[in-house]
């Protein structure tokens, strides 16, 4: 067990650019979750997977905004069309089958769009 | 008003002296209350969950529920300088999803 894992650690581009993040979650978790997390604020929920289902996505998600997980195992973040507003920490957490409370975050993908 | 309020701090108390962090919230729908510790440019960690009222201890940590207030608070004893970090109130909704307090900057002095 490694641990959830987040590639890459951080990521400069610029606007106008899509960038994609990838999130590998512990191996038995089947829920996988992603946050954005600005300086001084608590991290926000954007969206979850259950398995491979993607149950639940904020109304911070806009349509620039896409999320798989097509076997159920990694997960992929991309952002179309980046903004100067979308440079934060984008976080990755799993968790066990009934056990959501219990989430462990990965180290996150710092994206700054210049 | 916010479904989580956290004092952002900073707050800086000296080593070895007991640290109070509290969280108030306001959707009583909310069921699992948990807290994680964040190190600069780290990604959030897991310390405690509990889901009743009532107190839950760990180590140095305990964690304090009162939801007739709609309050939650964690305690640290015997604080060390490397217990400084921010530490973050969390609440399950009943959509399964968490939501996070802005976080509390913790200073411990040595």
């Amino acid at each position: 067990d490694t641990g959830v894992s987040q590639d890459p650690r951080h990521k400069i581009t610029k606007r106008g650019q899509n960038v994609t993040f990838r999130c590998d979650p512990i191996s038995e978790h089947n829920r996988l979750y992603w946050y954005r997390q600005t300086l001084g604020q608590g991290p926000e929920f954007l969206t979850y997977f259950q398995n491979e289902a993607q149950l639940e996505k904020s109304r911070l998600l806009s349509d620039r905004f896409s999320a798989e997980r097509p076997k159920g195992s990694f997960s992929t973040l991309e952002i179309q069309r980046t903004e100067q507003g979308d440079s934060a920490m984008y976080l990755c957490a799993s968790s066990k089958p009934g056990q959501l409370y219990e989430q462990y975050f990965g180290p996150g993908t710092r994206l700054t769009v210049t | 008003q916010k479904e989580v309020e956290q004092d952002p701090g900073p707050l800086s108390v000296p080593e070895g002296a007991i640290v109070s962090l509290n969280c108030t919230y306001s959707n009583s729908a909310f069921q699992y209350f948990m807290w994680y510790r964040q190190y600069s440019r780290k990604g959030p960690e897991l310390l405690m969950y509990t889901y009743s009222s009532g107190n839950k201890e760990d180590g140095r940590f305990t964690a304090q529920v009162d939801k007739s207030s709609k309050y939650i608070s964690l305690f640290i004893r015997d604080s060390q300088p490397s217990d400084s970090a921010t530490y973050l109130c969390a609440m399950v909704d009943r959509d399964d999803k968490i939501i996070f307090g802005k976080g509390t900057r913790l200073h411990i002095l040595p």
